[in-house]
Protein backbone atom coordinates (compact mmCIF):
# COMPACT_ATOMS: atom_id res chain seq x y z
CA UNK A 1 0.00 0.00 0.00
CA UNK A 2 1.18 3.68 -0.88
CA UNK A 3 2.39 5.07 2.58
CA UNK A 4 2.35 8.59 0.67
CA UNK A 5 -1.62 9.56 -0.70
CA UNK A 6 -1.81 12.52 -3.42
CA UNK A 7 -4.28 14.04 -4.56
CA UNK A 8 -5.35 15.15 -6.91
CA UNK A 9 -4.95 12.84 -9.87
CA UNK A 10 -4.71 15.74 -12.85
CA UNK A 11 -5.57 19.64 -12.27
CA UNK A 12 -6.23 21.40 -15.35
CA UNK A 13 -5.50 25.68 -14.34
CA UNK A 14 -5.33 28.83 -16.46
CA UNK A 15 -2.29 30.30 -16.69
CA UNK A 16 -2.01 33.13 -13.53
CA UNK A 17 -3.84 30.69 -11.09
CA UNK A 18 -3.05 28.99 -8.73
CA UNK A 19 -2.20 24.72 -8.44
CA UNK A 20 -2.34 23.01 -5.04
CA UNK A 21 -1.39 19.90 -4.82
CA UNK A 22 -2.09 17.29 -1.65
CA UNK A 23 -0.42 14.68 0.27
CA UNK A 24 -1.16 12.67 3.33
CA UNK A 25 1.14 10.75 5.08
CA UNK A 26 0.84 7.91 8.09
CA UNK A 27 4.07 6.94 9.14
CA UNK A 28 5.27 9.67 11.88
CA UNK A 29 8.84 8.73 11.81
CA UNK A 30 9.05 10.48 8.20
CA UNK A 31 11.24 13.38 8.54
CA UNK A 32 11.83 14.73 4.90
CA UNK A 33 9.14 15.76 2.47
CA UNK A 34 10.37 16.73 -1.12
CA UNK A 35 8.46 17.40 -4.37
CA UNK A 36 9.70 16.33 -7.33
CA UNK A 37 8.73 17.45 -10.72
CA UNK A 38 8.52 15.35 -14.25
CA UNK A 39 8.62 16.83 -18.13
CA UNK A 40 7.29 13.87 -20.15
CA UNK A 41 10.16 11.96 -21.29
CA UNK A 42 12.43 12.60 -18.92
CA UNK A 43 13.41 12.26 -15.16
CA UNK A 44 12.02 13.68 -12.30
CA UNK A 45 14.21 16.28 -10.85
CA UNK A 46 13.66 17.86 -6.76
CA UNK A 47 11.67 21.09 -6.60
CA UNK A 48 11.60 22.15 -3.44
CA UNK A 49 11.56 19.92 0.24
CA UNK A 50 10.41 20.56 3.38
CA UNK A 51 11.44 19.23 7.43
CA UNK A 52 9.37 18.88 9.92
CA UNK A 53 10.28 21.71 11.85
CA UNK A 54 8.87 24.08 10.25
CA UNK A 55 5.79 25.12 8.38
CA UNK A 56 6.37 26.42 5.08
CA UNK A 57 8.80 26.79 2.87
CA UNK A 58 8.74 29.36 -0.15
CA UNK A 59 10.73 29.31 -3.56
CA UNK A 60 10.10 31.70 -6.03
CA UNK A 61 6.07 30.56 -7.31
CA UNK A 62 6.44 27.16 -5.06
CA UNK A 63 5.65 26.73 -1.68
CA UNK A 64 5.18 24.15 0.37
CA UNK A 65 2.60 24.02 3.86
CA UNK A 66 3.42 21.68 6.27
CA UNK A 67 1.20 20.52 8.74
CA UNK A 68 2.44 17.71 11.48
CA UNK A 69 -0.30 17.27 13.36
CA UNK A 70 -2.87 16.38 10.28
CA UNK A 71 0.40 14.46 8.77
CA UNK A 72 -0.12 16.68 5.64
CA UNK A 73 1.52 18.72 3.11
CA UNK A 74 0.91 20.22 0.26
CA UNK A 75 2.57 21.87 -3.21
CA UNK A 76 0.95 25.26 -4.10
CA UNK A 77 2.33 27.11 -7.49
CA UNK A 78 1.49 30.47 -7.99
CA UNK A 79 1.03 32.28 -10.72
CA UNK A 80 0.83 29.22 -12.58
CA UNK A 81 2.51 29.13 -16.02
CA UNK A 82 2.07 26.99 -19.07
CA UNK A 83 6.06 25.85 -18.77
CA UNK A 84 4.50 24.49 -15.35
CA UNK A 85 2.81 22.00 -17.08
CA UNK A 86 4.42 18.52 -15.77
CA UNK A 87 3.99 15.91 -13.48
CA UNK A 88 4.62 16.51 -9.65
CA UNK A 89 5.06 13.83 -7.06
CA UNK A 90 5.28 14.20 -3.24
CA UNK A 91 7.55 12.21 -1.32
CA UNK A 92 8.66 11.52 2.30
CA UNK A 93 11.58 9.51 3.85
CA UNK A 94 12.60 8.81 7.73
CA UNK A 95 16.20 10.38 8.80
CA UNK A 96 19.02 9.50 6.34
CA UNK A 97 20.69 7.09 8.86
CA UNK A 98 17.28 5.20 9.08
CA UNK A 99 16.18 5.14 5.41
CA UNK A 100 19.63 5.88 3.51
CA UNK A 101 17.54 8.35 1.09
CA UNK A 102 14.77 5.94 0.66
CA UNK A 103 11.94 7.69 -0.77
CA UNK A 104 8.01 6.68 -0.89
CA UNK A 105 6.67 8.45 -3.37
CA UNK A 106 2.67 9.90 -4.03
CA UNK A 107 0.91 8.41 -7.42
CA UNK A 108 1.89 11.24 -8.60
CA UNK A 109 -0.46 14.81 -10.27
CA UNK A 110 -0.17 15.50 -13.83
CA UNK A 111 -0.75 19.37 -13.85
CA UNK A 112 -1.84 21.10 -17.34
CA UNK A 113 -1.65 25.22 -17.56
CA UNK A 114 -3.88 26.31 -20.07
CA UNK A 115 -2.56 30.07 -22.04
CA UNK B 1 29.10 16.50 -15.76
CA UNK B 2 26.72 14.08 -18.07
CA UNK B 3 25.23 13.57 -14.25
CA UNK B 4 23.29 10.68 -14.64
CA UNK B 5 23.08 8.54 -17.58
CA UNK B 6 21.00 5.03 -18.66
CA UNK B 7 21.60 2.67 -21.02
CA UNK B 8 19.69 1.60 -22.98
CA UNK B 9 16.85 4.52 -23.61
CA UNK B 10 14.19 1.83 -25.17
CA UNK B 11 14.21 -1.83 -24.98
CA UNK B 12 11.68 -4.53 -26.14
CA UNK B 13 12.47 -7.73 -24.90
CA UNK B 14 10.18 -11.16 -25.14
CA UNK B 15 8.93 -13.15 -22.10
CA UNK B 16 11.71 -14.95 -20.83
CA UNK B 17 14.87 -13.24 -21.90
CA UNK B 18 17.25 -10.97 -20.15
CA UNK B 19 18.65 -8.07 -19.93
CA UNK B 20 20.76 -5.45 -18.05
CA UNK B 21 19.81 -1.76 -17.92
CA UNK B 22 23.06 0.35 -17.12
CA UNK B 23 23.31 3.05 -14.84
CA UNK B 24 26.42 6.09 -14.58
CA UNK B 25 27.03 8.67 -12.72
CA UNK B 26 29.97 11.18 -12.53
CA UNK B 27 28.98 13.23 -9.36
CA UNK B 28 31.14 10.92 -7.28
CA UNK B 29 27.87 9.94 -4.82
CA UNK B 30 27.58 6.74 -2.67
CA UNK B 31 24.01 6.17 -2.93
CA UNK B 32 22.54 4.59 -6.17
CA UNK B 33 18.77 3.94 -6.67
CA UNK B 34 16.25 1.62 -9.05
CA UNK B 35 12.93 2.51 -9.43
CA UNK B 36 10.43 1.87 -11.80
CA UNK B 37 7.54 4.15 -12.82
CA UNK B 38 3.99 2.71 -13.37
CA UNK B 39 1.03 4.88 -14.26
CA UNK B 40 -1.20 5.65 -11.14
CA UNK B 41 1.83 3.98 -8.68
CA UNK B 42 4.48 6.96 -8.65
CA UNK B 43 7.66 5.37 -8.28
CA UNK B 44 8.50 2.19 -6.27
CA UNK B 45 12.00 1.71 -5.55
CA UNK B 46 13.61 -2.02 -6.74
CA UNK B 47 17.12 -2.17 -5.28
CA UNK B 48 19.72 0.80 -3.65
CA UNK B 49 23.08 0.80 -2.57
CA UNK B 50 24.84 2.89 -0.21
CA UNK B 51 28.66 2.31 -1.63
CA UNK B 52 31.00 0.22 -3.75
CA UNK B 53 30.48 -3.47 -3.78
CA UNK B 54 26.62 -2.96 -1.29
CA UNK B 55 23.34 -3.57 -2.50
CA UNK B 56 20.18 -3.99 -0.87
CA UNK B 57 16.23 -4.61 -1.68
CA UNK B 58 13.70 -2.30 -1.48
CA UNK B 59 9.87 -2.43 -2.26
CA UNK B 60 9.18 -4.88 -5.32
CA UNK B 61 12.63 -6.52 -5.81
CA UNK B 62 11.21 -9.67 -6.90
CA UNK B 63 12.04 -10.55 -10.31
CA UNK B 64 15.36 -8.07 -10.42
CA UNK B 65 19.15 -8.34 -9.66
CA UNK B 66 21.49 -5.37 -9.00
CA UNK B 67 25.46 -5.40 -8.50
CA UNK B 68 27.78 -2.31 -7.81
CA UNK B 69 31.26 -3.43 -9.15
CA UNK B 70 32.00 -0.03 -9.60
CA UNK B 71 31.00 3.46 -7.40
CA UNK B 72 29.89 5.25 -10.64
CA UNK B 73 28.35 2.29 -11.86
CA UNK B 74 24.53 0.38 -11.22
CA UNK B 75 23.67 -2.09 -12.76
CA UNK B 76 19.91 -4.04 -12.85
CA UNK B 77 19.65 -6.99 -14.28
CA UNK B 78 16.25 -9.29 -15.35
CA UNK B 79 16.90 -13.18 -15.86
CA UNK B 80 13.58 -13.74 -16.81
CA UNK B 81 11.60 -10.95 -18.36
CA UNK B 82 7.86 -11.19 -17.53
CA UNK B 83 5.37 -8.51 -19.17
CA UNK B 84 4.39 -7.33 -15.37
CA UNK B 85 7.80 -5.94 -15.86
CA UNK B 86 7.28 -3.97 -18.53
CA UNK B 87 7.70 -0.53 -16.90
CA UNK B 88 9.76 2.75 -17.51
CA UNK B 89 12.81 2.66 -15.19
CA UNK B 90 14.92 5.15 -13.16
CA UNK B 91 18.22 4.99 -12.14
CA UNK B 92 19.11 8.08 -8.99
CA UNK B 93 22.19 9.18 -7.31
CA UNK B 94 22.42 11.13 -4.21
CA UNK B 95 25.34 12.33 -1.97
CA UNK B 96 22.51 13.26 0.66
CA UNK B 97 18.74 13.70 0.70
CA UNK B 98 18.66 14.98 -2.92
CA UNK B 99 18.16 12.33 -5.72
CA UNK B 100 19.50 12.86 -8.82
CA UNK B 101 17.29 11.18 -11.57
CA UNK B 102 18.38 9.89 -15.47
CA UNK B 103 16.06 10.14 -18.35
CA UNK B 104 14.83 6.58 -17.87
CA UNK B 105 14.79 3.19 -19.75
CA UNK B 106 11.26 2.38 -20.85
CA UNK B 107 11.43 -1.62 -21.49
CA UNK B 108 8.47 -3.42 -23.02
CA UNK B 109 8.23 -7.16 -22.34
CA UNK B 110 6.20 -8.96 -25.04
Amino acid sequence: QQQVKQSPQSLIVQKGGISIINCAYENTAFDYFPWYQQFPGKGPALLIAIRPDVSEKKEGRFTISFNKSAKQFSLHIMDSQPGDSATYFCAASRSFTDSWGKLQFGAGTQVVVTP
Amino acid sequence: NAGVTQTPKFRVLKTGQSMTLLCAQDMNHEYMYWYRQDPGMGLRLIHYSVGEGTTAKGEVPDGYNVSRLKKQNFLLGLESAAPSQTSVYFCASSFRYEQYFGPGTRLTVT
